[in-house]
């Protein structure tokens, strides 16, 4: 595609319901980032993946987190029983490849309100 | 461990005002540099790439410098506009690293 999509724009979900949160990257970036962006902090960064290495999930905040990425194209950030602190906008970028010199590319995020 | 500062945090100024939004960084081993700008309830838009190899590029009012060995690069916004009212963030990549760390931002307000 064009730019970098992320669905839901906006989700509310209850206390302790897991959510999903899609990105799909630009077509032929094999990196994909996921950061999180809570109200007033900087960008926190949670996990990237480069083609078909294991993704580094050292930002995760905890185990609720996961994300797949499939036929290394879309991604999908899991969080499980999810709790009011993880009410965040949530973003997607995408780079040509990991190690290259091209910049990120963001998507316009998900906003997710844990209520 | 890269750590990227933002200085000022908020900056008010009159339109038609040349400014210079700043960004350090602690590693001067950085592969690249990118300065983002993100308005409210809004993802990020990327404004300007800087090589390790490059000082500066400019876009349009954009300038943007780096200067590894001080760990400096400053974005400077020729006669500003209120519709460059925004966040601009800073972000810098390592050179063995995959990820950017950001800084904290500038939010910019350009009165008309």
């Amino acid at each position: 595609g064009a730019g970098v999509s992320q669905s839901p724009s906006n989700k509310v979900t209850e206390k302790g319901k897991d959510v999903e949160l899609r990105c799909d990257p630009i077509s032929g970036h094999t990196a994909l980032y996921w950061y999180r962006q809570s109200l007033g902090q900087g960008l926190e960064f949670l996990i990237y993946f480069q083609g078909n290495s294991a993704p580094d999930k050292s930002g995760l905040p905890s185990d609720r987190f996961s994300a797949e990425r499939t036929g290394g194209s879309v991604s999908t950030l899991t969080i499980q029983r999810t709790q009011q602190e993880d009410s965040a906008v949530y973003l997607c970028a995408s780079s040509l490849t990991l190690t290259s010199g091209d910049g990120y590319t963001f998507g316009s995020g998900t906003r997710l309100t844990v209520v | 461990k890269q750590e990227v500062t933002q200085i000022p945090a908020a900056l008010s100024v009159p339109e038609g005002e040349n400014l210079v939004l700043n960004c350090s960084f602690t590693d001067s081993a950085i592969y690249n540099l990118q300065w983002f700008r993100q308005d409210p309830g809004k993802g990020l838009t990327s404004l300007l790439l800087i090589q390790s190899s490059q000082r500066e590029q400019t876009s349009g009012r954009l300038n943007a410098s780096l200067d590894k060995s001080s760990g400096r690069s400053t974005l400077y916004i020729a006669a500003s506009q209120p519709g460059d009212s925004a966040t601009y963030l800073c972000a810098g990549k390592e050179t063995s690293g995959s990820r950017l760390t950001f800084g904290e931002g500038t939010q910019l307000t350009v009165n008309p």
